[in-house]
């Protein structure tokens, strides 16, 4: 059983186009974080969400983490094929730094 | 300065033999994690440390995976008797808190075990 769903988890657009990915859970998260990793390498970190509602830009990237702390999306404005990645969320419950991923949504920007 | 370095970068080994992979922190990293990852999916948390103490490893899939961390920097993920089911890339993290407040986990490039 996957903690946390991420959908889609593949997705293929033009470059300009918008998108949204989405993660969530049935469970509380203290904060919650998404990365972006390409191939051949590790994970590295975009963001992380802390409050109920909280909305951060990172550029083109707006996060948002759901009020009740148990879902986050990311929404990408005019896609550019430098976003093509793997984009991971991650949770942690609080006190122990124990991060759970999601599954990953592989995104693909055609030039 | 170096982020996270995990040697070996490749590991082939034959079923039943015992693999050890290594990490190095950040310099001053308390914490350090150890995570497993397949191919186009999320990292699979296995165990932590921080400092030299294993905190959690509730990950670990059986008795055959240990982890130590012995001077509170280096850190070494042993296998032993080795699976097929056990090929996977290994990736390595560490921050510089312990706990409460989040801290950002860097990650390493990872060692991809292949067990024949």
């Amino acid at each position: 059983t996957q903690l946390l769903e991420q959908s889609p988890q593949f997705l293929s657009i033009q470059e300009g186009e918008n998108l949204t990915v989405y993660c969530n859970s049935s469970s509380v998260f203290s904060s919650l974080q998404w990365y972006r990793q390409e191939p051949g390498e590790g994970p590295v970190l975009l963001v992380t969400v802390v409050t109920g509602g909280e909305v951060k830009k990172l550029k083109r990237l707006t996060f948002q983490f759901g009020d009740a702390r148990k879902d986050s999306s990311l929404h990408i404005t005019a896609a550019q094929p430098g976003d093509t990645g793997l984009y991971l969320c991650a949770g942690d419950k609080g006190g122990a730094q124990k991060l759970v991923f999601g599954q990953g949504t592989r995104l693909t920007i055609n030039p | 300065g170096a982020g996270v370095s995990q040697s070996p970068r490749y590991k082939v080994t034959k079923r039943g033999q015992d693999v050890a992979l290594r990490c190095d922190p950040i310099s001053g990293h308390v914490s350090l994690y150890w995570y497993r990852q397949a191919l186009g999916q999320g990292p699979e948390f296995l165990t932590y440390f921080n400092y030299e103490a294993q905190q959690d490893k509730s990950g670990l899939p059986n008795d055959r995976f240990s982890a130590e961390r012995p001077e509170g920097s280096i850190s070494t993920l042993t296998i032993q008797r080795t699976e097929q089911r056990d090929s996977a890339m290994y990736r390595c993290a560490s921050s510089s808190g312990q706990g409460g407040v989040y801290n950002e986990q860097f990650f390493g490039p990872g060692t991809r075990l292949t067990v024949l």
